[in-house]
């Protein structure tokens, strides 16, 4: 049971670039999040998923895409990365019942140039 | 919408010694959750402990406790003889426990916790 897992760890885009960060969970979460962590701003809710075949925007969600095609696997595209998205983001799941934990995935980190 | 204010940006305690880190929020739901994060350097966001708005008992895991204060909206966290692995970020979170909402969490900005050897 590996939980929340993110890929990758750690990447560098030049502006102008595009790329796709990938969530993984294996615990049969219907509800998925991509956050964004800046310093000195805590997590703030860039996309979110209710369930397979739905997404929705979050508090930041320009400059995003994201995509649930298997209740699984949550992406968060980045169609044409700038500065000001270099970022750790992190990706969570929960189960549906309003009580349940959510859980975190460790983090990407993104620069971009 | 929700905020969650920390007005600690950094706390530091002595080893084996007690701190308190504040959280208030702002809400005009009755039924919601509070959540203390921690984020060690690894970055994980690590669960510490959490309530229910409607419990009036403060939550309690081992070292860490909650003053959950609903009508002041405040929910500080005592960690209790503090060791050198609790240093961390520690965020405080709310979500909201309504069905018609996508139920995400709002965070705090985060309190950095020095612990003194």
């Amino acid at each position: 049971n590996a939980g929340v897992t993110q890929t990758p760890k750690f990447r560098v885009l030049k502006t102008g670039q595009s790329m796709t960060l990938l969530c993984a969970q294996d615990m049969n979460h219907e509800y998925m999040y991509w956050y964004r962590q800046d310093p000195g701003m805590g997590l703030r809710l860039i996309h979110y998923s209710v369930g397979e075949g739905t997404t929705a925007k979050g508090e930041v969600p320009d400059g995003y895409n994201v995509s649930r095609l298997k209740k699984q696997n949550f992406l968060l595209g980045l169609e044409s990365a700038a500065p000001s998205q270099t970022s750790v983001y992190f990706c969570a799941s929960r189960h549906n019942a309003g009580r349940e934990t959510q859980y975190f995935g460790p983090g990407t980190r993104l620069l971009v140039l | 919408a929700q905020t969650v204010t920390q007005s600690q940006p950094e706390m530091s305690v002595q080893e084996a010694e007690t701190v308190t880190l504040s959280c208030t929020y702002d809400t005009s739901e009755s039924d919601y959750y509070l959540f203390w994060y921690k984020q060690p350097p690894s970055r994980q966001m690590i669960l510490v402990i959490r309530q229910e708005a409607y419990k009036q008992q403060n939550a309690t895991e081992n070292r860490f406790s909650v003053n959950f204060q609903k009508a002041a909206k405040s929910f500080s966290l005592k960690i209790s003889d503090s060791q050198l692995g609790d240093a961390a970020m520690y965020f405080c979170a709310y979500r909201s426990a309504g069905i018609w909402d996508n139920n995400d969490m709002r965070f705090g900005a985060g309190t950095r916790l020095t612990v003194k050897p």
